[in-house]
């Protein structure tokens, strides 16, 4: 079955650690993928896509991600985590005009 | 450029009570528009998408439902709500790779 996977429910660092988080995917083919963070009580902000190309592209705020297609996954990753960071995170695939989002991943970032 | 409204931002309604929730888009047409909910640890589920006026498709059954009486209007609705229906409801457009634009949402709470 398509499913998207964001295996960590809560991350904890510290302010200017390097932050990875996980997103896998299972489709039969290539989605569009996503990455989005949401501010308590808030919409939801695009953070970078990836649908074509260079597999490590580059997003607002410091982040990026890299697709990798053996492993099906789709990591977010930022060198240096701000506290301004702090936020639910999630991952998301594009396929046939429909958008399945994983469960999610709420960072928290210690001073 | 476009952009999307959703309102109220806040609701709170009675159990049994209806429901009626507009999001609107601008700078765009003939636009692919969703509707999703965020239940409380349960991450954003896909409930209505619209390809067109009039053209709604469901993804689970429940005690909602959508219309789209202008290319650009989304309606959530429902005759008579239930504790089960409170939750955060995002309405988005777009689709394909170029990624999908969310409103600020409405937290709907029923009781």
């Amino acid at each position: 079955a398509q499913s998207v996977t964001q295996p960590d429910i809560h991350i904890t660092v510290s302010e200017g650690a390097s932050l990875e988080l996980r997103c896998n995917y299972s489709y039969g083919a290539t989605p569009y993928l996503f990455w989005y963070v949401q501010s308590p009580g808030q919409g939801l902000q695009l953070l970078l896509k990836y649908f074509s190309g260079d597999t490590l592209v580059q997003g607002i705020k410091g982040f990026e991600a890299e697709f990798k297609r053996s492993q099906s996954s789709f990591n977010l990753r930022k060198p240096s985590v701000h506290w301004s960071d702090a936020a639910e995170y999630f991952c998301a695939v594009g396929f046939y005009g429909k958008l399945t989002f994983g469960q999610g991943t709420i960072l928290t970032v210690h001073p | 450029s476009q952009t999307i409204h959703q309102w109220p931002a806040t609701l709170v309604q009675p159990v049994g009570s209806p429901l009626s929730l507009e999001c609107t888009v601008e700078g765009t047409s003939n636009p692919n528009l969703y509707w999703y909910r965020q239940a409380a640890g349960r991450g954003l589920q896909l409930l209505f998408y619209s390809v067109g006026i009039g053209q709604i498709s469901s993804e689970v059954p429940q005690n909602l439902s959508a219309s789209r009486p202008q290319d650009r209007q989304f309606i959530l609705s429902s005759k008579k709500l239930l504790l089960s229906d409170s939750g955060f409801y995002l309405c988005a457009w777009g689709g394909g790779p170029y990624g999908y634009t969310f409103g600020s949402g409405t937290r709907l709470t029923v009781v």
